[in-house]
């Protein structure tokens, strides 16, 4: 898998935008980004991922440039239970064997302050 | 309904002993993962499993025995205990389209005294 940079941590305005950047760019044209997030004591959680498309859910937006070497994950109105260690992953499709793995790094610590 | 249970959540035993951890997931996936985070809290693949069948096996003593009874089981048999195997211990699953979202369950939390 290509290896993501992300600043090791981020702060936050609570109801402020969170954007979190993450450098991929030595993505392949076969390989998504995906975030998730790890609340303190709890298991990852999924947010978002795309591969070259801007994409909106209900938790965040992420934002993919052109030639596809970063990318920033926005959550629009930050709460206290934003906080959490944000990991960017990128990960080929497909169903084979090494594809299916999640190949997490040290990912950004958001602290959304009050 | 939880959608990924980990069974024990809190796990404390003396080096030397073998212990198991259980997986359970309801959302009817194919495909079921664990993950070993360390106290650096770096998170890292141990096996992955497609209904019943082993795909991913990442460098792990044999000491660490996957075991799926069904797709919706995935058990961890850890024997003869050491130190270094005090960890959160997470398991997952997802569809089998490698695209989705692997869901995580909320850990188990074992301590080798």
């Amino acid at each position: 898998d290509a290896k993501t940079t992300q600043p090791p941590s981020m702060d936050c305005a609570e109801g402020r935008a969170a954007n979190l950047p993450c450098n991929h760019s030595t993505i392949s044209g076969n390989e998504y980004v995906y975030w998730y997030r790890q609340i303190h004591s709890q298991g990852p959680q999924y947010i978002i991922h795309g591969l070259k498309n801007n994409e909106t859910n209900e938790m965040a937006s992420l934002i993919i440039t052109e030639d596809r070497k970063s990318s920033t994950l926005i959550l629009p109105h930050a709460t206290l239970r934003d906080t959490a260690v944000y990991y960017c992953i990128v990960r080929a499709v497909g169903s084979g064997g090494s594809n299916y793995k999640l190949t997490f790094g040290k990912g950004t610590l958001l602290t959304v302050n009050p | 309904d939880t959608a990924v249970s980990q069974t024990p959540k809190y796990l404390v035993t003396q080096m030397g002993n073998d212990k198991s951890i259980k997986c359970e997931q309801n959302l009817g996936h194919d495909t079921m993962y664990w993950y070993k985070q360390d106290s650096k809290k770096f998170l890292k693949i141990m096996f992955s499993y497609n209904n019943k069948e082993l795909i991913i096996n990442e460098t792990v003593p044999n000491r660490f025995s996957p075991k799926s009874p069904d797709k919706a089981h995935l058990n961890l048999h850890i024997n003869s205990l050491e130190l270094g195997d005090s960890a959160v211990y997470f398991c997952a699953s997802s569809p089998r389209d490698g695209n989705q979202p692997q869901h995580f369950g909320d850990g188990t939390r074992l301590s080798i005294l």
